[in-house]
């Protein structure tokens, strides 16, 4: 089955600690993306990749990095630069063509202690 | 700036009772107004894609609607598994930025 996968499910994470959220497709979509989702507000867009080994910054990207390596992959870090990291991530994937439907992965719940 | 806004924020439905949602959109240069169901804990999953004024679509118990100004998701006769946020989203012609999401509408419906 085509999809997207996200890992883990749910991190916990101390202060001052970096950690990575995984981000995984086989949909051969070049573009792949990172949310943010918090209660009450809209998505917001942390990163975004439309080929291997280049991405760009969206509209919060301050405190996270990004990498892309393999077309299938695109790994968040979430840094202890992130002041407020506890929130639902979302990775979505789509084609080339702008703008087009996104398919989204099931998220991982980032919480810190 | 382009901005995306849903009403009501929460609706609760008996079952079987029908209404519509709201999605209104300043966007410059729209290009396709995007429909998503999610589930609590879950991601976001596509539903529609409008993209001009007039378009209609349908899904089972859903039907979205496109204006120049507003879009509408209208559920008919709903039943309990409908209960969802629905979100919905602008499209633009810039390249990675190129949704800009609402705050989604939170449907319960009850039996």
């Amino acid at each position: 089955d085509g999809g997207i996968t996200q890992s883990p499910k749910y991190l916990f994470r101390k202060e001052g600690q970096n950690v990575t959220l995984s981000c995984e497709q086989n949909l051969n979509h070049d573009a792949m993306y990172w949310y943010r989702q918090d209660p009450g507000q809209g998505l917001r867009l942390i990163y975004y990749s439309q080929i291997v080994n280049d991405f760009q910054k969206g509209d919060i990207a301050e405190g996270y990095s990004v990498s892309r390596e393999k077309k299938e992959s695109f790994p968040l870090t979430v840094t202890s630069a992130q002041k407020n990291p506890t929130a639902f991530y979302l990775c979505a994937s789509s084609i080339l063509v702008s703008p087009h439907e996104q398919f989204f992965g099931p998220g991982t719940r980032l919480t810190v202690l | 700036e382009d901005q995306v806004t849903q009403s009501p924020e929460a609706l609760r439905l008996q079952e079987g009772e029908s209404s519509s949602l709201n999605c209104s959109y300043t966007v410059s240069g729209l290009r396709g107004l995007f429909w998503y169901r999610q589930d609590p804990g879950k991601g976001p999953e596509f539903l529609f894609t409008l993209y001009s004024a007039g378009e209609e679509k349908e899904k089972e118990r859903l039907k979205a609607t496109l204006t120049k100004k507003e879009s509408f998701l209208h559920i008919t006769a709903p039943k309990p598994e409908d209960s969802a946020t629905y979100l919905c989203a602008g499209g633009r012609r810039d390249y990675g930025q190129n949704f800009v999401f609402g705050p989604g509408t939170r449907l319960s419906v009850l039996p």
